[in-house]
């Protein structure tokens, strides 16, 4: 059973370069989310997908797309990636939108040159 | 605007000692609050929750304890081993507009010294 699993795990790209973050889970959990990691400013929420055929935004969403691509899949896509997107990526997902307990894949380093 | 704050930033301890991690959270209507542990190169890991209607939860050498009046929760390992190095993230939890809204602290990196 692996859980959520996020592809690639480091990513180095050029500003104005476009790259679409995999991610997959096989808890058959009906939501999932996309977060970003930078330092000293905890975990923020890019957007989430409260069940398979929708999307929201986040804390945080300008600059990225998403798609719920299947109950087990969601990626999060850069269009034109800009030097302030380097971060580290984590996809979560969670049993329903009304399940606190989210379950996190281990993470995409992105660095955008 | 909502926020969660968490101290110390960083912590080191012998092994064998006590840690305890704090965190404050503005928003009254949080009624969650779980703790996760990050291993490098790993994705946050849920090692304990407890919810508002619970002053204190322990598991093993893990205790969460929540003040609610204060917003005031923490965590508390005991025994401290060095597979407990790590960084560590509390968050506050409320329910809305159909889903849970985490508000994340910005991490506590504890170092366990053999």
């Amino acid at each position: 059973n692996a859980g959520v699993t996020q592809t690639p795990k480091f990513q180095v790209l050029k500003t104005g370069q476009s790259m679409t973050l995999q991610c997959a889970q096989d808890m058959n959990h009906n939501s999932m989310y996309w977060y970003r990691q930078d330092p000293g400013m905890g975990l923020r929420l890019i957007y989430y997908s409260a069940s398979e055929g929708t999307t929201d935004k986040g804390e945080v969403p300008n600059g990225y797309n998403v798609s719920r691509l299947n109950k087990r899949e969601f990626s999060l896509r850069l269009e034109s990636a800009a030097p302030s997107q380097t971060s580290v990526y984590f996809c979560a997902s969670s049993v329903t939108p009304t399940d606190e307990k989210l379950f996190f894949g281990s993470g995409t380093q992105l660095s955008v040159l | 605007g909502e926020n969660v704050e968490q101290h110390p930033s960083t912590l080191s301890v012998q092994e064998g000692d006590s840690a305890v991690i704090k965190c404050t959270y503005s928003d009254s209507a949080s009624n969650y609050f779980p703790w996760y542990k990050q291993e490098l190169g790993k994705g946050p890991q849920l090692i304990i929750d407890i919810r508002s209607n619970v002053g204190e939860k322990k598991d093993q050498r893990i205790a969460v304890t929540l003040n609610k009046t204060a917003k005031h929760f923490s965590l508390h390992i005991t025994e401290t081993q060095p597979e407990d190095s790590a960084v560590y993230f509390c968050a506050a939890v409320r329910f809305t507009s159909g889903t849970y809204k985490y508000i994340f602290g910005t991490g506590t990196r504890l170092k366990v010294l053999a």
